[in-house]
């Protein structure tokens, strides 16, 4: 089975241009989660979603970020505009949408902000 | 709310000794707890989980954690540490019902000496 996929798998970008990470979850499963991961802050929730519908966006850092979840199979996260304080790793997971249910993880998008 | 608190953000350990990384979970309901290790340039996989049946879980890779009430512990174990166990490990805990959240410990880079 394909596991979670993301892209770009790296991204590199100039301060003030709009960055649009990608997640397509695995097959069948409900919820999706997007999260960060820096050196100082460790992994972050940033959204998670259930049914494509947003639950929880209590983590997104600021209106610069939104994220959109336009069908089962599709995920966006969008930046703009970008700022170096967004580098990090940026990970999207999917899981059955039952909480004993394991959360299964992309390999991440490397993003750097210049 | 929910907490983990992982002890040691490095340990290092021989080849063939034991290999035991602390996590000591909060909640305030009955939780769901994780295990969860992480590769160089992957994704989080998941280890193993406790979800309220056997409070000893067994894990892939030779890998077991025990659930203990009274000391708010799931510590992770490895009998014999192999060179392929270095790794970033993460504990995480979900309370038992409402939204599934995961919130993630700061995790415990695990280092094998030849």
């Amino acid at each position: 089975d394909a596991g979670v996929i993301q892209s770009p798998r790296h991204e590199v970008t100039e301060m003030g241009q709009e960055v649009t990470l990608r997640c397509k979850p695995i097959s069948g499963h409900n919820s999706l989660f997007w999260y960060r991961q820096t050196m100082m802050r460790g992994l972050e929730l940033l959204i998670y979603f259930n049914n494509n519908v947003p639950i929880d966006d209590s983590g997104m850092p600021e209106d610069r970020f939104s994220a959109k979840m336009p069908n089962a199979s599709f995920s966006t996260l969008k930046i703009q505009p970008s700022e170096p304080r967004d580098s990090a790793v940026y990970f999207c997971a999917s899981s059955l949408g039952d909480r004993f249910q394991p959360q299964h993880f992309g390999d991440g998008t490397r993003l750097s902000i210049l | 709310a929910q907490s983990v608190t992982q002890l040691g953000s490095h340990v290092s350990v021989s080849e063939g000794a034991l290999v035991l990384l602390r996590c000591n979970y909060s909640s305030s309901v009955p939780p769901y707890l994780f295990w969860y290790v992480q590769y160089p340039n992957q994704g989080l996989q998941l280890l193993l989980k406790y979800t309220s049946a056997a409070t000893l879980v067994k894990g892939i890779n030779g890998f077991e954690a025990e659930f203990k009430k009274s000391e708010t512990s799931f510590h992770l174990t490895k009998p014999s540490a192999h060179m392929s166990d270095a790794a970033e490990y993460f504990c995480a805990v979900t309370p038992g019902f409402g939204n599934e959240k995961l919130t993630f410990g700061t995790g415990t880079r695990l280092t094998i000496i030849p």
